[in-house]
């Protein structure tokens, strides 16, 4: 079946401009991740969905960032004001339910560049 | 503090040599501990997973992974790596009645012809 849809692949902005990131978790998934991962770096939690319990957006790491997830299934994530150092690898991962046990599965990412 | 330690950043290994990529944890119990492989442009996948019982658990692609309680460690081996295998490799651990995944820093694998 379908993976984890991420778009786009790659998005080069300028400093200051908006973005918006998508994630299309896999059917059935309640629960969706959205982490960064910089050069060198590990991936770095943001926030976190499980169906429709309010998120835990305790990783996101400025008042720039935002994310939703509509009808409980595709999420948005949205860097306002782009900073040179939120250049990063975006990566979007679902699982079926919130327990250890069941392992996350990972898009692609979205190679954000901002010049 | 929960952390997890990959203290190689780079290993480089000819192909059909074997292979050995460290990862420590720290933890006050036994965490759930996951191994996952990330090829240049594309997403994580899974490689294997440790929950409990047999300490070596068996993962796709010719890997394993050894559970060692007493030293904290959950090691990815390979005994004859192929040139297909160059990637970076992520540790990771979760602990019960948490969704949240620590990851390591990765260690990026070169594989020499």
């Amino acid at each position: 079946g379908a993976g984890v849809s991420q778009s786009p692949s790659n998005k080069v902005t300028e400093k200051g401009k908006d973005v918006e990131l998508r994630c299309d978790p896999i059917s059935g998934h309640t629960a969706l991740y959205w982490y960064r991962q910089s050069l060198g770096q590990g991936l770095e939690f943001l926030i976190y969905f499980q169906g429709n319990s309010a998120p835990d957006k305790s990783g996101l790491p400025s008042d720039r960032f935002s994310a939703e997830r509509t009808g409980g299934s595709v999420s948005t994530l949205t860097i306002q004001r782009t900073q040179q150092e939120d250049s990063a690898v975006y990566l979007c991962a679902s699982s079926p339910g919130q327990e250890y046990n069941q392992p996350q599965h990972f898009g692609d990412g979205t190679r954000l560049s901002i010049l | 503090a929960q952390s997890v330690t990959q203290p190689d950043i780079h290993i480089t290994v000819s192909e059909g040599a074997s292979l050995e990529l460290r990862c420590n944890y720290s933890y006050g119990a036994t965490p759930y501990l996951f191994w996952y492989v990330q090829s240049p442009g594309q997403g994580l996948q899974l490689l294997l997973k440790y929950f409990s019982g047999d300490t070596l658990v068996q993962g796709i692609k010719g890997f394993e992974a050894e559970f060692k309680r007493s030293q904290s460690s959950f090691n990815l081996r390979k005994p004859s790596v192929h040139w297909s295998d160059a990637a970076e490799y992520f540790c990771a651990f979760a602990t019960s009645g948490t969704y949240k995944y620590i990851f390591g820093t990765g260690t990026r694998l070169k594989v020499l012809a």
